[in-house]
């Protein structure tokens, strides 16, 4: 089936230091959205790119789609200790039915006081 | 904000019984989903349901679980004859539309002894 690699498993940063993760598809993505589960939590969505090459800011975090939409990246400038956890991407057309989510397997995110 | 909930939180049962996870997703939300994650791994998708049926299901969906919506609000997954591989978080989903950020729950953390 269809898979979505994600890199690295784990990152671990000084506070202050810049963070960024990195996906990858083996197909065309029609869109690709990104999450974030805090330790202990549920995933919760931070944003979906839909366009060739478009590239999405939220305060420190910047998001990117690939031209030919098989990967994405997301960064984190400046991380803090709020950022810690897992991010996650997801493929949202997996099966082509109702779509559950496709997840990679996401970059832990340990952050260094 | 709108949520979607889940009770229990956490259940114990012993391998081989049955359980019944529930989750009340958002109101006016159309697809609802449950997710499974094992500890420390992905969160990955068991099934889909829109329009009163399953519209996708994985390979773990297999004929050891079923869902059900029972009223216009509920929507419970069930497990039986439980295995111990099924220790996991369980999470269930919703959304308005095809496609879009899907809103999880805090999950029921299922421990098969």
């Amino acid at each position: 089936g269809q898979q979505v690699m994600q890199i690295p498993q784990y990152q671990h940063v000084q506070e202050g230091e810049d963070f960024t993760t990195y996906c990858n598809s083996s197909t065309t993505l029609s869109n690709i959205q990104w999450y974030k589960q805090r330790p202990g939590g549920h995933p919760v969505f931070l944003i979906q790119l839909v366009k060739s090459g478009e590239v999405k800011k939220q305060k420190r975090l910047t998001f990117q789609f690939g031209e030919a939409k098989k990967n994405s990246s997301l960064h984190i400038t400046a991380t803090q200790t709020t950022d810690v956890g897992t991010y996650f991407c997801a493929d949202p057309y997996s099966g082509g039915g109702a779509d559950g989510l496709t997840f990679g397997k996401g970059t832990h995110l340990i952050i260094q006081p | 904000e709108p949520e979607v909930t889940q009770t229990p939180s956490h259940q114990v049962t012993q391998m081989g019984q049955e359980v019944i996870l529930r989750c009340v997703p958002i109101s006016n939300h159309l697809y609802f989903y449950w997710y499974r994650q094992i500890l420390g791994q992905k969160v990955e998708f068991l099934v889909s349901f829109y329009n009163n049926e399953i519209s996708e299901k994985s390979e773990i969906f297999d004929d050891q679980f079923s869902v059900e919506r029972p009223d216009g609000s509920n929507f419970t997954l069930k497990i039986r004859s439980t295995k111990l591989e099924d220790s996991a978080m369980y999470f269930c989903a919703s959304t308005g539309a095809r496609g879009q950020p899907q809103h999880f729950g805090d999950g029921t953390r299922l421990s098969i002894l």
